[in-house]
């Protein structure tokens, strides 16, 4: 039972335009989420997070929106460069501590 | 600062052989984590360590699978027998909570790339 689901296995998009990725949760406990970017042959790296008292996030480039209602998050790349061509995790986490627990991933390219 | 650090990189066997996995945490990291990552999945918790004690072990297959943290610091995972079904990328994370986890950001290690033939 998958309780972060990312729908979209990949997603291609030109240089420059918005990525925008999905993710959905079923846990209405989750109320921390972080999304992870990974390179071949790489550890996951951290990206962006937003708790569940924000509904919207920004690092740079990088925005994460929250829907709690619709238990839905989606990451914002905008614009999008060949380097962030990559797979995109989503982890979401509850009240009680537990281990973040990770999406399938989404494999982002970027075509310049 | 150096990041988690992992061996081997690679590793293959034969089914039924026993393989272990070594890690070393970011310096001052309470917390480590293993995650096994098959082909095409995320990431999925095998135990998690606080310090030298486990916090969370519930999703680790524990008639093959073990790990220890003894002193607190670096850590080992273990499995024997490996099944076909193990060949995946092994994940070691850490991060600095030493209380609750998950409010912190989790480092992770390139991981080790496990073949069972």
């Amino acid at each position: 039972d998958q309780q972060v689901k990312q729908n979209s296995p990949s997603l291609s998009v030109q240089e420059g335009r918005i990525s925008i990725l999905n993710c959905d949760y079923t846990n209405s406990m989750f109320d921390y989420f972080l999304w992870y970017k990974k390179y071949p042959a790489e550890g996951p790296t951290f990206l962006i997070s937003i708790s569940s008292i924000k509904d919207k996030n920004e690092d740079g480039r990088f925005t994460v929106f929250l829907n709690k209602s619709a238990k839905h998050l989606s990451l914002h790349i905008v614009p999008s460069q060949p380097g962030d061509s990559a797979v995109y995790f989503c982890a979401a986490s509850n009240q009680a501590g537990t281990a973040l627990i990770f999406g399938k991933g989404t494999t982002l390219s970027v075509s310049s | 600062e150096a990041g988690v650090a992992q061996s081997p990189r690679y590793k293959i066997i034969e089914k039924r052989q026993s393989v272990a996995f070594w890690c070393n945490p970011i310096s001052g990291h309470a917390t480590l984590y293993w995650y096994q990552q098959i082909l095409g999945q995320g990431p999925k918790l095998l135990i998690q360590f606080q310090n030298n004690g486990v916090v969370d072990d519930s999703q680790l297959p524990k008639d093959r699978f073990s790990a220890e943290r003894l002193k607190g610091v670096d850590s080992t995972l273990k499995i024997q027998p490996a099944k076909l079904e193990d060949s995946a990328v092994y994940l070691c994370a850490s991060s600095f909570s030493r209380g609750p986890s998950g409010r912190e950001k989790l480092f992770f290690g390139s991981g080790t790339q496990l073949s069972v033939l």
